[in-house]
C-alpha cells in the first residue's frame, strides 16, 4: 500500500515569504498525487493533482508542486505567502486496493500554514 | 459550495442513542465516502461506495453503519457510539473510482461529539 509522509506538522511564515510544505510518498507504482486544503470549518478543496505528463504541476491560489521521482517527493510551493493561505494543508497519493480497478486516497497527517503579519 | 451537502454540520448524542448523518452530492458522481478526521490523525477513509455497492470497509467498527441509497446520497447511521467517535465526519464524491481524474469532492463535514 502507498504512503505518504508529511514533514512539519506545522510551517510559520511571514506574509510575502516563499511557503514550501513538504510531501514525500512511498509507491510501488507511477503514483498519482494531490494536495488538498482545508480552511477552518470547512471540508478539503482539491489545490493541485499530478497524474502523468509534466512534473511541474500548477494550481489554484498560485500554489504549485513538483514531482521529484528520484526523490519520491512532491512539495508545495507558493513565492509569497498571503493572510489567506492560513489553512492547513494535506498532501494524498491515490492507492489501489482489492486488486480491481478501485482507488482510493491514503493521506498524509497533514501540515498547519500560519502566516504572520 | 462544492457540490456535496452534509447535514447537520453539529451532532451531539449520547453513547445509547441512534442517529444519522446525511450526504447527498449534485454533481453527478458514481462513487461516494465516508472519511473520518480526529486531532492528530490522519484522514481515515471508513466507507466506499461506487454506483450504490460498496467497495470498501475499512474494518470499521460496526456501531457505524452506511447506506448508499443511490449516487447521490449517502448516509451514515451511529448508534451506541463511543466518546472515542468524536471527529468531524466527511463526506466526499468523485466520478468514478478510476486513479486518474478522480479528484475527489468533499463537504464541509458534520461535526460529531458523543457524551
Amino acid at each position: 500500500a502507498q504512503s505518504v509522509t508529511q514533514l512539519g506538522s506545522h510551517v510559520s511564515v511571514s506574509e510575502g515569504a516563499l511557503v514550501l510544505l513538504r510531501c514525500n510518498y512511498s509507491s510501488s507504482v507511477p503514483p498519482y498525487l494531490f494536495w488538498y486544503v482545508q480552511y477552518p470549518n470547512q471540508g478539503l478543496q482539491l489545490l493541485l493533482k499530478y497524474t502523468t505528463g509534466a512534473t511541474l504541476v500548477k494550481g489554484i491560489n498560485g500554489f504549485e508542486a513538483e514531482f521529484k521521482k528520484s526523490e519520491t517527493s512532491f512539495h508545495l510551493t507558493k513565492p509569497s505567502a498571503h493572510m489567506s493561505d492560513a489553512a492547513e494543508y494535506f498532501c494524498a497519493v491515490s492507492d489501489r486496493y482489492g486488486g480491481g480497478s478501485n482507488y482510493k486516497l491514503t493521506f498524509g497527517k497533514g501540515t498547519l500554514l500560519t502566516v504572520n503579519p | 459550495e462544492t457540490g456535496v451537502t452534509q447535514t447537520p454540520r453539529h451532532l451531539v448524542m449520547g453513547m445509547t442513542n441512534k442517529k444519522s448523518l446525511k450526504c447527498e452530492q449534485h454533481l453527478g458522481h458514481n462513487a461516494m465516502y465516508w472519511y473520518k478526521q480526529s486531532a492528530k490523525k490522519p484522514l481515515e477513509l471508513m466507507f466506499v461506495y461506487n454506483f450504490k455497492e460498496q467497495t470498501e470497509n475499512n474494518s470499521v467498527p460496526s456501531r457505524f453503519s452506511p447506506e448508499c441509497p443511490n449516487s447521490s446520497h449517502l448516509f451514515l447511521h451511529l448508534h451506541t457510539l463511543q466518546p472515542e467517535d468524536s471527529a468531524l465526519y466527511l463526506c466526499a464524491s468523485s466520478q468514478r473510482q478510476g486513479p486518474t481524474g478522480n479528484t475527489i469532492y468533499f463537504g464541509e463535514g458534520s461535526w460529531l461529539t458523543v457524551v
